[in-house]
């Protein structure tokens, strides 16, 4: 079956800090890969996407790269600020069927420190 | 325009009681999926529904937990006999009947939480 494995948290960062949140998935098929994001008290929000083979999704600084060969999708941002503070989810979706229920990873707290 | 809408935001219940949750997509979207959140856990699907019908259940994890969306857009998550174990937040979200765009938009969620 699919399943998306993210690196354990939770994460601290000083304001400008660089950011890497690791991704890697297993899957049946040929995926879209996803990170949505989760601010305090709101409801989950898509970060980015990416639907092929080196693709690159990009939105507020955020990037990150669908690597087949490493079934990875790690999430970067070059300098994050305190605003970026929130929980982070990786998340599959297999795109044979008309389904595209979404897999997520276990998801991952930023805190970002002034 | 307006997102996805649940209701309540936040709804205790006894051990053994009935509860419904409500979800009412963005107008439009036909596709509509329900998830639940366990803390410190990722969203797990439940149930799928392509216009009234549910093409997917198979994420319901016993037979008291039940769906519906009998006009193809308001949708509701009904629990019979309810277990501690049941607390979660229950998500709801939908997107448009393009495949290709698979963008899921989700609801803020209904905590729910069994005494």
């Amino acid at each position: 079956g699919n399943s998306v494995t993210q690196m354990e948290g939770p994460v601290t960062l000083s304001e400008e800090a660089f950011l890497t949140i690791n991704c890697t998935y297993t899957a049946t098929g040929y995926p879209s890969l996803f990170w949505y994001v989760q601010y305090p008290g709101e409801g989950l929000q898509l970060l980015l996407k990416a639907t092929k083979a080196d693709d690159k999704g990009s939105n507020k600084g955020f990037e990150a790269t669908y690597r087949k060969e490493t079934t990875s999708f790690h999430l970067e941002k070059g300098s994050v600020q305190v605003s970026d503070s929130a929980v982070y989810f990786c998340a599959l979706s297999d795109r044979t069927g008309a389904n595209s229920k979404l897999t997520f990873g276990k998801g991952i707290t930023l805190s970002v420190r002034p | 325009g307006a997102g996805v809408s649940q209701t309540p935001s936040n709804k205790v219940t006894e051990k053994g009681k009935y509860v419904e949750l409500r979800c009412d997509p963005i107008s439009g979207h036909t596709a509509l999926y329900w998830y639940r959140q366990s803390l410190g856990q990722g969203p797990e699907f439940l149930i799928y529904f392509q216009g009234t019908g549910a093409a997917d259940d198979s994420g319901l994890p016993n037979d008291r937990f039940f769906a519906v969306r009998p006009e193809g857009s308001v949708s509701t998550l009904k629990i019979q006999r309810t277990e501690r174990g049941y607390s979660a937040v229950y998500l709801c979200a939908s997107r448009t009947a393009s495949v290709a765009k698979n963008i899921q938009y989700f609801g803020a969620g209904t905590r729910l939480s069994v005494l």
